[in-house]
Protein backbone atom coordinates (compact mmCIF):
# COMPACT_ATOMS: atom_id res chain seq x y z
CA UNK A 1 0.00 0.00 0.00
CA UNK A 2 0.79 3.46 -0.40
CA UNK A 3 3.53 5.08 2.18
CA UNK A 4 4.36 8.67 3.61
CA UNK A 5 8.04 8.63 4.91
CA UNK A 6 9.19 11.51 7.49
CA UNK A 7 12.11 12.43 8.62
CA UNK A 8 13.56 13.19 11.23
CA UNK A 9 11.46 11.04 13.34
CA UNK A 10 12.96 12.59 16.89
CA UNK A 11 14.90 16.13 16.72
CA UNK A 12 16.33 18.09 19.46
CA UNK A 13 17.68 21.73 18.83
CA UNK A 14 18.60 25.04 20.33
CA UNK A 15 16.60 27.89 20.75
CA UNK A 16 17.27 30.45 17.82
CA UNK A 17 18.19 27.87 15.03
CA UNK A 18 15.98 26.35 12.17
CA UNK A 19 14.72 22.82 11.90
CA UNK A 20 13.84 21.12 8.31
CA UNK A 21 11.25 18.63 8.07
CA UNK A 22 11.34 15.90 5.23
CA UNK A 23 7.84 14.17 3.73
CA UNK A 24 8.25 11.89 0.85
CA UNK A 25 5.57 9.93 -0.96
CA UNK A 26 7.09 6.61 -1.59
CA UNK A 27 4.80 4.86 -4.37
CA UNK A 28 2.39 7.76 -5.63
CA UNK A 29 2.38 10.91 -6.08
CA UNK A 30 0.91 14.02 -3.96
CA UNK A 31 0.37 16.65 -5.39
CA UNK A 32 -1.36 17.83 -2.45
CA UNK A 33 0.57 17.46 1.29
CA UNK A 34 -1.03 18.15 4.29
CA UNK A 35 1.05 19.30 7.46
CA UNK A 36 -0.58 18.94 11.21
CA UNK A 37 0.85 20.03 14.76
CA UNK A 38 -0.18 18.01 17.75
CA UNK A 39 0.63 18.77 21.48
CA UNK A 40 0.51 16.58 23.77
CA UNK A 41 -2.86 14.94 24.52
CA UNK A 42 -4.20 16.96 22.40
CA UNK A 43 -5.72 16.01 18.42
CA UNK A 44 -3.98 16.99 15.15
CA UNK A 45 -3.95 21.06 14.22
CA UNK A 46 -4.16 21.41 10.71
CA UNK A 47 -1.25 24.00 9.79
CA UNK A 48 -1.31 24.38 5.94
CA UNK A 49 -1.94 22.90 2.61
CA UNK A 50 1.64 21.92 0.57
CA UNK A 51 1.06 22.78 -3.17
CA UNK A 52 3.40 20.97 -5.59
CA UNK A 53 4.33 23.74 -7.74
CA UNK A 54 3.06 26.44 -6.13
CA UNK A 55 2.91 28.39 -2.42
CA UNK A 56 0.81 26.68 0.51
CA UNK A 57 -1.96 27.52 1.98
CA UNK A 58 -2.06 28.35 5.69
CA UNK A 59 -4.61 27.40 7.85
CA UNK A 60 -5.69 30.79 10.05
CA UNK A 61 -3.09 31.52 12.87
CA UNK A 62 -0.55 29.85 11.17
CA UNK A 63 2.17 32.35 10.94
CA UNK A 64 3.79 31.57 7.13
CA UNK A 65 7.23 33.05 7.69
CA UNK A 66 7.88 30.96 10.61
CA UNK A 67 6.52 27.36 9.14
CA UNK A 68 8.79 27.44 5.55
CA UNK A 69 6.88 24.98 3.11
CA UNK A 70 8.04 23.84 0.14
CA UNK A 71 6.78 21.06 -2.38
CA UNK A 72 9.06 21.05 -4.44
CA UNK A 73 8.66 17.89 -6.86
CA UNK A 74 5.26 15.24 -6.33
CA UNK A 75 6.49 13.36 -3.98
CA UNK A 76 8.32 15.63 -1.73
CA UNK A 77 7.64 18.43 0.66
CA UNK A 78 9.65 20.07 3.57
CA UNK A 79 8.55 22.28 6.60
CA UNK A 80 11.30 24.50 7.97
CA UNK A 81 10.45 25.87 11.38
CA UNK A 82 12.40 28.81 11.37
CA UNK A 83 14.13 30.85 14.74
CA UNK A 84 12.83 27.79 16.54
CA UNK A 85 11.48 28.43 20.42
CA UNK A 86 10.68 26.47 22.90
CA UNK A 87 6.75 27.28 22.50
CA UNK A 88 7.50 25.30 18.60
CA UNK A 89 8.36 22.29 20.60
CA UNK A 90 5.52 19.51 19.24
CA UNK A 91 4.80 16.72 17.31
CA UNK A 92 4.51 17.10 13.37
CA UNK A 93 2.97 15.48 11.37
CA UNK A 94 2.63 15.31 7.47
CA UNK A 95 0.23 13.46 5.51
CA UNK A 96 -0.63 12.84 1.17
CA UNK A 97 -3.89 11.43 -0.28
CA UNK A 98 -3.09 9.07 -3.02
CA UNK A 99 -5.54 10.68 -5.67
CA UNK A 100 -4.71 7.36 -7.57
CA UNK A 101 -6.64 4.74 -5.36
CA UNK A 102 -9.94 4.65 -5.82
CA UNK A 103 -10.84 5.55 -2.14
CA UNK A 104 -8.67 9.11 -1.81
CA UNK A 105 -7.42 7.94 1.69
CA UNK A 106 -5.19 10.08 3.56
CA UNK A 107 -1.83 8.22 4.42
CA UNK A 108 -0.18 9.62 7.43
CA UNK A 109 4.15 9.90 8.10
CA UNK A 110 4.96 8.35 11.62
CA UNK A 111 5.71 12.02 12.53
CA UNK A 112 8.75 14.47 14.08
CA UNK A 113 9.01 14.97 17.63
CA UNK A 114 10.67 18.37 18.04
CA UNK A 115 12.32 19.31 21.05
CA UNK A 116 13.72 23.14 21.13
CA UNK A 117 15.92 23.71 23.96
CA UNK B 1 -16.24 22.05 7.63
CA UNK B 2 -19.25 19.70 8.81
CA UNK B 3 -18.27 18.81 12.49
CA UNK B 4 -18.60 15.47 14.35
CA UNK B 5 -18.83 14.62 17.88
CA UNK B 6 -17.40 11.62 19.72
CA UNK B 7 -17.10 10.36 23.35
CA UNK B 8 -14.15 11.35 25.01
CA UNK B 9 -13.32 8.06 25.93
CA UNK B 10 -14.23 4.21 26.00
CA UNK B 11 -12.95 1.01 27.44
CA UNK B 12 -13.08 -2.46 26.74
CA UNK B 13 -12.54 -5.94 27.63
CA UNK B 14 -9.99 -7.42 25.48
CA UNK B 15 -11.50 -10.18 22.74
CA UNK B 16 -14.80 -8.47 23.53
CA UNK B 17 -16.52 -6.50 20.50
CA UNK B 18 -16.36 -2.52 21.20
CA UNK B 19 -18.61 -0.09 19.08
CA UNK B 20 -17.61 3.17 18.84
CA UNK B 21 -20.30 6.06 18.03
CA UNK B 22 -19.96 9.14 15.83
CA UNK B 23 -22.02 12.07 15.50
CA UNK B 24 -22.61 14.22 12.41
CA UNK B 25 -25.70 15.73 11.76
CA UNK B 26 -24.53 18.59 9.58
CA UNK B 27 -23.37 15.83 7.27
CA UNK B 28 -23.73 16.65 3.16
CA UNK B 29 -24.47 14.53 0.79
CA UNK B 30 -20.71 14.52 -0.57
CA UNK B 31 -19.18 13.65 2.60
CA UNK B 32 -17.76 10.52 3.08
CA UNK B 33 -17.30 9.35 6.75
CA UNK B 34 -13.66 7.97 7.35
CA UNK B 35 -12.14 6.68 10.38
CA UNK B 36 -8.37 6.83 11.73
CA UNK B 37 -6.73 6.11 15.04
CA UNK B 38 -3.71 7.07 16.42
CA UNK B 39 -1.04 4.83 18.78
CA UNK B 40 0.70 6.72 21.21
CA UNK B 41 3.45 8.66 19.52
CA UNK B 42 2.67 7.78 15.77
CA UNK B 43 0.78 9.20 12.84
CA UNK B 44 -2.50 8.27 12.30
CA UNK B 45 -3.75 5.26 10.57
CA UNK B 46 -6.68 4.78 8.17
CA UNK B 47 -9.07 2.40 9.36
CA UNK B 48 -12.13 2.48 7.61
CA UNK B 49 -14.52 4.58 5.27
CA UNK B 50 -17.98 4.67 3.95
CA UNK B 51 -20.41 7.03 2.09
CA UNK B 52 -24.33 5.29 3.36
CA UNK B 53 -23.81 1.32 2.69
CA UNK B 54 -22.28 -0.30 5.81
CA UNK B 55 -18.74 -1.58 4.80
CA UNK B 56 -16.42 -4.25 6.15
CA UNK B 57 -12.85 -4.71 6.16
CA UNK B 58 -10.11 -6.93 8.12
CA UNK B 59 -9.72 -4.20 10.71
CA UNK B 60 -13.56 -2.91 11.38
CA UNK B 61 -16.84 -2.50 10.61
CA UNK B 62 -18.57 0.65 9.98
CA UNK B 63 -22.47 1.13 10.46
CA UNK B 64 -23.80 3.98 9.21
CA UNK B 65 -27.50 5.38 9.99
CA UNK B 66 -29.89 5.70 7.38
CA UNK B 67 -30.11 9.04 7.94
CA UNK B 68 -26.59 9.58 7.80
CA UNK B 69 -26.53 11.48 10.55
CA UNK B 70 -24.25 9.26 13.03
CA UNK B 71 -22.11 5.85 12.29
CA UNK B 72 -20.34 3.36 14.45
CA UNK B 73 -17.10 1.92 13.83
CA UNK B 74 -17.10 -1.55 15.27
CA UNK B 75 -13.75 -3.89 16.10
CA UNK B 76 -15.40 -7.16 15.95
CA UNK B 77 -12.61 -8.37 18.88
CA UNK B 78 -10.95 -5.94 20.77
CA UNK B 79 -6.90 -6.93 21.07
CA UNK B 80 -4.56 -4.38 23.59
CA UNK B 81 -3.36 -3.32 20.23
CA UNK B 82 -6.21 -1.73 19.84
CA UNK B 83 -5.79 0.64 22.38
CA UNK B 84 -5.70 4.07 20.48
CA UNK B 85 -7.39 7.19 19.77
CA UNK B 86 -10.05 7.08 17.32
CA UNK B 87 -10.86 9.92 14.92
CA UNK B 88 -14.20 10.05 13.02
CA UNK B 89 -13.80 12.37 10.50
CA UNK B 90 -15.85 13.67 7.11
CA UNK B 91 -13.83 13.85 4.00
CA UNK B 92 -14.96 15.37 0.53
CA UNK B 93 -11.95 14.19 -0.79
CA UNK B 94 -9.78 15.94 -3.50
CA UNK B 95 -12.88 17.61 -5.03
CA UNK B 96 -13.10 19.87 -2.32
CA UNK B 97 -10.13 21.57 -0.30
CA UNK B 98 -8.51 17.57 0.58
CA UNK B 99 -7.91 18.18 4.04
CA UNK B 100 -8.93 16.77 6.77
CA UNK B 101 -9.77 18.64 10.11
CA UNK B 102 -9.67 16.04 13.39
CA UNK B 103 -11.87 16.61 16.33
CA UNK B 104 -11.04 15.20 19.76
CA UNK B 105 -11.32 11.85 18.90
CA UNK B 106 -12.48 9.29 21.36
CA UNK B 107 -9.43 7.09 23.35
CA UNK B 108 -9.62 4.05 23.45
CA UNK B 109 -8.61 1.42 26.58
CA UNK B 110 -8.53 -2.12 25.99
CA UNK B 111 -8.20 -4.03 29.26
CA UNK B 112 -6.77 -7.52 29.87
Amino acid sequence: GAVVSQHPSRVICKSGTSVKIECRSLDFQATTMFWYRQFPKQSLMLMATSNEGSKATYEQGVEKDKFLINHASLTLSTLTVTSAHPEDSSFYICSARDHGATNEKLFFGSGTQLSVL
Amino acid sequence: DAKTTQPNSMESNEEEPVHLPCNHSTISGTDYIHWYRQLPSQGPEYVIHGLTSNVNNRMASLAIAEDRKSSTLILHRATLRDAAVYYCILDRGSSNTGKLIFGQGTTLQVKP
